[in-house]
């Protein structure tokens, strides 16, 4: 079983549209929880972390369920520039300050 | 940007010739850490560093090596490479994010093993 674990997708959605990408995570002492964009052939780069209360950032908003080790991703307003991987990572509060990473979710924005 | 160069950004090479990547980051950073990424697989630790001369093991070490003899650089070596070991490879830093900390990546560096 994946410790981190995303649907891959993709998902095909028009512009404009509303999208949600849900992550599970099995380790219940995870401390820190982020969502990262990553683009064909590039590196991740960090989209946002996400906190207990839920965070916002322009367009996308990302939440936090504990009790459900359940992270999810609202985008709105889909651009074709937000066309990506989306990739769930994880810190389970390791000595080394390791991440767990999701395979990520694949978003194809369309015209 | 978190100032991390890798070396080369494209390799080809042939099977049991040894391959040698670098990581450079200019910030300081104490952790650095190498990753492979592979279809199906996502991003998998290799080794990763938390000091000079400190490494420790990750998910996938088997018939890989690094050192770090400055805080500035982190390499890898494949000690005799092979077609498994064709990939995608990222450098990564951790970097303080407002009360928690995470990981910066750099380029990554493109290798085909023949």
């Amino acid at each position: 079983r994946k410790e981190v674990e995303q649907d891959p997708g993709p998902f095909n959605v028009p512009e404009g549209a509303t999208v949600a990408f849900n992550c599970t995570y099995s380790n219940s002492a995870s401390q820190s929880f982020f969502w990262y964009r990553q683009d064909c052939r590039k590196e991740p780069k960090l989209l946002m972390s996400v906190y207990s209360s839920g965070n916002e950032d322009g367009r996308f908003t990302a939440q936090l369920n504990r009790a459900s080790q359940y992270i999810s991703l609202l985008i709105r307003d889909s651009k074709l520039s937000d066309s990506a991987t989306y990739l769930c990572v994880v810190n389970e509060n390791n000595a080394g300050n390791m991440l767990t990473f999701g395979g990520g979710t694949r978003l194809m924005v369309k015209p | 940007d978190a100032g991390i160069t890798q070396s080369p950004r494209h390799k080809v090479t042939e099977t049991g010739t040894p391959v040698t990547l670098r990581c450079h980051q200019t910030e300081n950073h104490r952790y650095m850490y190498w990753y492979r990424q592979d279809p199906g697989h996502g991003l998998r630790l290799i080794h990763y560093s938390y000091g000079v001369k400190d490494t420790d093991k990750g998910e996938v070490s088997d018939g890989y090596s690094v050192s770090r003899s400055k805080t500035e650089d982190f390499l890898l070596t494949l000690e005799s490479a092979t077609s498994s070991q064709t990939s995608v490879y990222f450098c990564a830093i951790t970097k303080g994010l407002g009360g928690g900390e995470t990981q910066y990546f750099g380029p990554g560096t493109r290798l085909l093993v023949l």
